[in-house]
């Protein structure tokens, strides 16, 4: 199946400065690509995805990059903020024989420190 | 408020014993997940159902079962068989077919194995 991997595996950063987390995928079919962000004891919310046809998408302080030739694709995060401190996990999509189900990285824990 | 209930958020079984998990999910969503986590190994699938009546297997099924008589309900039971059950447990649903929809979490059910 698909394989997704992430890293950094942690990331700290100074309160202001940004954060790039980085992906790579195996299967070129795969074209849906969500990021999450996981607070502790709860379940992963949605922040931001892109579709293959796309190869920038910016929300307020957040981008993702998507290099479909290279298969990688990357969330930025400008002016951290301590509440951005999380996991997050990239995560691209299957295929039929998986019903289509997500397949995740291992996710990135984010310390913003003020 | 639309969402995912999972219940209850901490389990304790003792070893031997099947337990069932519980998701619950008032979006209409017709696309259903059950995804482990473990610390450092991001979320992995264990099974997904499409349509009501019909679950398939994802990458991690053996120890586990599904039913899905309800489009709302997709309890998932850990088996004696399970190996390893002490997890943290995610359901998910979306819709539009599921491909290249958005998943919806819920927000885990912790379940300790002694």
């Amino acid at each position: 199946g698909e394989n997704v991997e992430q890293h950094p595996s942690t990331l700290s950063v100074q309160e202001g400065d940004s954060a790039v987390i980085k992906c790579t995928y195996s299967d070129s079919a795969s074209n849906y690509f969500p990021w999450y962000k996981q607070e502790l004891g709860k379940g992963p919310q949605l922040i931001i995805d892109i579709r293959s046809n796309v190869g920038e998408k910016k929300d307020q302080r957040i981008a993702v990059t998507l290099n479909k030739t290279a298969k990688h694709f990357s969330l930025h995060i400008t002016e951290t903020q301590p509440e951005d401190s999380a996991v997050y996990f990239c995560a691209a999509s299957g295929n039929s024989n998986s019903g289509y189900a997500l397949n995740f990285g291992k996710g990135t824990s984010l310390l913003v420190t003020p | 408020d639309g969402g995912i209930t999972q219940s209850p958020k901490y389990l304790f079984r003792k070893e031997g014993q099947n337990v069932t998990l519980s998701c619950e999910q008032n979006l209409n969503h017709d696309a259903m997940y059950w995804y482990r986590q473990d610390p450092g190994q991001g979320l992995r699938l264990i099974y997904y159902s499409q349509i009501v009546n019909d679950f398939q297997k994802g990458d991690i099924a053996e120890g586990y079962s599904v039913s899905r008589e309800k489009k709302e309900s997709f309890p998932l039971t850990v088996t004696s068989a399970q190996k390893n059950p002490t997890a943290f447990y995610l359901c998910a649903s979306n819709g539009q077919g599921a491909l290249n929809s958005p998943l919806h979490f819920g927000n885990g059910t912790r379940l300790t194995v002694t």
